[in-house]
């Protein structure tokens, strides 16, 4: 059965404190591997798409790195509008569109 | 420009009542993606549709839930009749293509509790 674990489940930061998110997946054929972000009462918004091992995609303060077992969201200088939960999500090739998704990193950065 | 628009954002009823969600995906968009969020479970696939066609709808819970999609800018998921354990943030995505790329744009959601 294909599953996606996210941790920590929650992670306070100072300002300016960089930290890691980790995205562990087991999926019978990994078609690409997604990062979102979501904010109290928003739906979620995309953030990458990483497709192969070695990949690496940035974005501001955020880079997304991908190997066979996982995926790590590095958050550098982390600033308080930063704060959000950050979701991964997994598609794969025997599901045409359908992504699964962990259950969330909570992330808050304070001043 | 105009993202997902859901309607209603939030919607309180008894259980045993009809309840009808309603999405507007982005123009130009022709796969929409029908999501169920709670603390328990997270976010599931419930069902997805592919230029008004459903593809996969092995993630409705049961016979009670239905969606629809009769053109390229309107869907709705009907839930009939509710129960309290149907309570979640019920989220409607869209994306141009079939999703592959997993770029979906949310709407903001419409959180229902059944009473």
């Amino acid at each position: 059965e294909d599953q996606v674990t996210q941790s920590p489940e929650a992670l306070r930061l100072q300002e300016g404190e960089s930290s890691s998110l980790n995205c562990s997946y087991t999926v019978s054929g990994l078609r690409g591997l997604f990062w979102y972000r979501q904010d109290p009462g928003k739906g979620p918004e995309f953030l990458f798409t990483l497709y192969s091992a070695g990949e690496e995609k940035e974005k501001e303060r955020l880079k997304a790195t991908l190997t066979k077992k996982e995926s790590f969201l590095h958050i550098t200088a982390p600033k308080p509008e930063d704060s959000a939960t950050y979701l991964c999500a997994v598609g794969t090739t025997d599901s045409w569109g359908k992504l699964q998704f962990g259950a969330g990193t909570q992330v808050v950065v304070t001043p | 420009d105009a993202g997902v628009i859901q309607s209603p954002r939030h919607e309180v009823t008894e259980m045993g009542q009809e309840v009808t969600l309603r999405c507007k995906p982005i123009s130009g968009h022709n796969s929409l993606f029908w999501y169920r969020q709670t603390m328990m479970r997270g976010l599931e696939l419930l069902i997805y549709f592919n230029n008004n066609v459903p593809i996969d709808d092995s993630g409705m819970p049961e016979d009670r839930f239905s969606a629809k999609m009769p053109n390229a800018s309107f869907s709705t998921l009907k839930i009939q009749p509710s129960e309290p354990r149907d309570s979640a943030v019920y989220f409607c995505a869209s994306t141009l293509g079939s999703g592959r790329t997993g770029e979906l744009f949310f709407g903001e959601g419409s959180r229902l509790t059944v009473l």
